[in-house]
């Protein structure tokens, strides 16, 4: 099974400034799927950015954007302009294409933002 | 769009009974639906897959007899946890992965329940 490693079990940031949480996974593929999701208070798990493991160009969604190194099989997450409610765990999850969509998650950051 | 619902959102059973979660894509058909277990300040882990109509994959370790997974439409997935004792208390969460064209190729997940079993 695939292993997704979050070496960073608690973050903290001020607000207004930037953080980066790492991720790093273990895979024999060549073409997968990365994904950050953000689970705040409320428990309910939202998708913040994804990767395609083929697109070289790194994925940016608003604040968020992905450092995803293939060779070294990490994908870090930057948040700029932290916000209060970025407050949450965040995950880093692997997927495998067509192999019925399973996720591998990590065991997750939990983000404060300082105000 | 690309919303999933579970009901209920938390349920408190004594030992020995049994609890149905029910999961429900409401606005697409899913493909796939997953059920995950969460203990407090850990990650989510994978208990089983389910297609529509054909008997869910278990994880290794996740007891099928106690954790009975049916997924009778495109829409709507049950997990019910027979003979419930303490331990099963947990966060449960289902997703649903979705091929419609309008959506991101990608686990949309419920809002959880938590069960807690006297």
């Amino acid at each position: 099974a695939q292993t997704v490693t979050q070496s960073q079990p608690e973050m903290s940031v001020q607000e207004a400034e930037t953080v980066t949480l790492s991720c790093t996974y273990d895979t024999s593929e060549s073409d997968y799927y990365l994904f950050w999701y953000k689970q705040p208070p409320s428990r309910q798990m939202i998708l913040v950015i994804r990767q395609e493991a083929y697109k070289q160009q790194n994925a940016t969604e608003n604040r968020f954007s992905v450092n995803f190194q293939k060779a070294a099989k990490s994908f870090s997450l930057k948040i700029s302009d932290s916000q209060l409610g970025d407050a949450a765990m965040y995950f880093c999850a692997y997927r495998r294409p067509n192999t019925g969509n399973q996720f591998y998650f990590g065991t997750g950051t939990s983000l404060t933002v300082i105000p | 769009g690309a919303v999933v619902s579970q009901h209920p959102s938390w349920v408190i059973c004594k030992s020995g009974t049994s609890v149905k979660i029910e999961c429900r894509s409401l606005d697409f058909q899913a493909t796939t639906m997953f059920w995950y277990r969460q203990f407090p300040k850990q990650s989510l882990m994978l208990m089983a897959t389910s297609n529509e109509g054909s008997k869910a994959t278990y994880e290794q370790g996740v007891e099928k007899d106690k954790f009975l997974i049916n997924h009778a439409s495109l829409t709507l997935s049950t997990l019910t946890v027979t003979s419930a004792h303490p331990e099963d208390s947990s966060f449960y969460i289902c997703s649903a992965h979705t091929r419609d064209p309008r959506f991101e190729d990608t686990q949309y997940f419920g809002p959880g329940t938590r069960l807690t079993v006297l």
